[in-house]
């Protein structure tokens, strides 16, 4: 597609129930960002991944959280043990390596809700 | 760490009216985006700012970024109702290009 596609829109889980975020990014993007954001407020990042290399993971809140890229284009992001405090928006973005001095923005997709029960 | 303060939270305006929502960062701004994002979708990138004293226009929309590189302005001119949602500026964090966002402007026109 031309577009950054995310499944499912709306995820609705019991505390305790492990889900899967997919995210499906624009043809040939290298870079792969998930981020949440809360109601109100703006994205935070979680992990990012460089076609199938997750090199940053600092932003994800615990160890229940996983995600991966295994063949450097879909990416799933799971979470174990679902907690109230995982309902939020879940965002994916992708965009080309960036390259010196010219603009590489951040595509997002339309996000899965996440509600936790 | 870094962080964006965007003001105002929120903004209502008349159509056809011209406003500015500004975007301020604690330490000096290496690479600024601007996204919209109306409910329940995912964000729009508007425009990138990377140069002290740029400025950069699409439409009716004009981003700035100041000679210090440490905020920017976004202005609409004659704002009109499909210019309504929540206005995000995001500055590039660390060696991956992860974006810190600011907690977004909310923005209303009333016909």
């Amino acid at each position: 597609g031309a577009g950054v596609s995310q499944s499912p829109r709306y995820k609705v889980a019991k505390r305790g129930q492990d889900v899967a975020l997919r995210c499906d990014p624009i043809s040939g993007h290298v870079s792969l960002f998930w981020y949440q954001q809360a109601l109100g407020q703006g994205p935070e990042f979680l992990t990012y991944f460089q076609n199938e290399a997750q090199l940053d993971k600092s932003g994800l809140p615990s160890d229940r959280f996983f995600a991966e890229r295994p063949e450097g284009s879909v990416s799933t992001l799971k979470i174990q043990r679902t907690q109230q405090e995982d309902s939020a928006v879940y965002l994916c973005a992708s965009s080309l390596l960036r390259v010196r001095a010219k603009d590489q923005p951040q595509h997002f997709g339309d996000g899965t809700r996440l509600s936790i029960l | 760490s870094q962080e964006l303060e965007q003001s105002p939270q929120s903004l209502i305006v008349q159509e056809g009216k011209n406003l500015t929502i500004n975007c301020t960062s604690s330490k000096t701004l290496y690479g600024l985006y601007w996204y919209k994002q109306k409910y329940g979708e995912g964000l729009i990138f508007l425009m990138m700012l990377q140069k002290g004293g740029e400025e950069k226009s699409h439409e009716k929309i004009t981003a700035k970024l100041d000679e210090k590189k440490q905020q920017s302005s976004l202005h609409i001119t004659a704002s009109q109702p499909s210019h309504a949602g929540i206005y995000l500026c995001g500055a590039e964090g660390g060696a991956t290009n992860k974006l810190i966002f600011g907690t977004g402007t909310l923005l209303a026109v009333q016909p």
